[in-house]
């Protein structure tokens, strides 16, 4: 099976720029999460979606956003970029999403914004 | 809330030695517990986990780690480490029905040599 894919890899914005990042699960699974990675703050949870539906969303503002599609892939969204927004997102999947599933992690898009 | 918490930033052992990455968490509910390892430019990777039964969980490159419900820690441990595992490895743990893994802040195991 494939793995976790995200695009771009890498993307370089500016202050006040929106951009939207992308995320395909492995086949079958119905979950997906995505995490901010910053050397600052490490590993925070943004949100998680099941069945097209957000079922949890991280301490972050409105200006972050995702949705979820009916064949599972997800897409995150952030308007009016911060220079603090520049981090590596993560996005995983899993087949339920609860407590006990293995979550897969795709690679990761680095952002920078200047 | 639920946290967890990776008491070295930095760990740096010489190839053979052995290690231990420590890791406690707090939390309300029962907790599965998790370690994730991340290669340079790359995403996390499941190391191994715990779900429930025996306490000591083994992953398949000879790292191991024990729930210890006492003292609320997930240690993980390997009694010889080799130059390629050399990574940042986090803890992490998920319960509640929140549909949320929650990392510790992460601990850079480097293997000198």
């Amino acid at each position: 099976k494939a793995g976790v894919t995200q695009t771009p890899r890498y993307l370089i914005k500016t202050r006040g720029q929106q951009v939207t990042l992308s995320c395909s699960p492995i086949s079958g699974h119905r979950s997906v999460s995505w995490y901010q990675q910053t050397p600052g703050q490490g590993l925070q949870f943004l949100f998680e979606y099941f069945s097209e539906t957000q079922r949890n969303k991280g301490n972050f503002p409105g200006r972050f956003s995702g949705r979820q599609f009916s064949n599972s892939r997800s897409e995150m969204n952030v308007s009016t970029l911060e220079l603090g927004d520049s981090a590596l997102y993560l996005c995983a999947s899993s087949l339920q999403g609860d407590g006990i599933d293995t979550q897969y992690f795709g690679p990761g898009t680095r952002l920078t914004v200047l | 809330a639920q946290s967890v918490t990776q008491l070295d930033s930095q760990v740096p052992v010489f190839e053979e030695a052995p290690v231990e990455l420590r890791c406690n968490y707090s939390s309300s509910v029962s907790v599965y517990l998790f370690w994730y390892v991340q290669y340079p430019n790359q995403g996390l990777q499941l190391l191994l986990k715990y779900l429930s039964g025996s306490t000591l969980v083994e992953s398949i490159n000879g790292f191991e780690a024990e729930f210890n419900k006492s003292q609320t820690s997930f240690h993980l441990r390997k009694p010889s480490v080799h130059i390629s595992d050399t990574a940042e490895y986090f803890c992490a743990l998920s319960g509640g029905s929140n549909y949320k893994l929650t990392f510790g802040k992460g601990t850079l195991l480097t293997v000198n040599p």
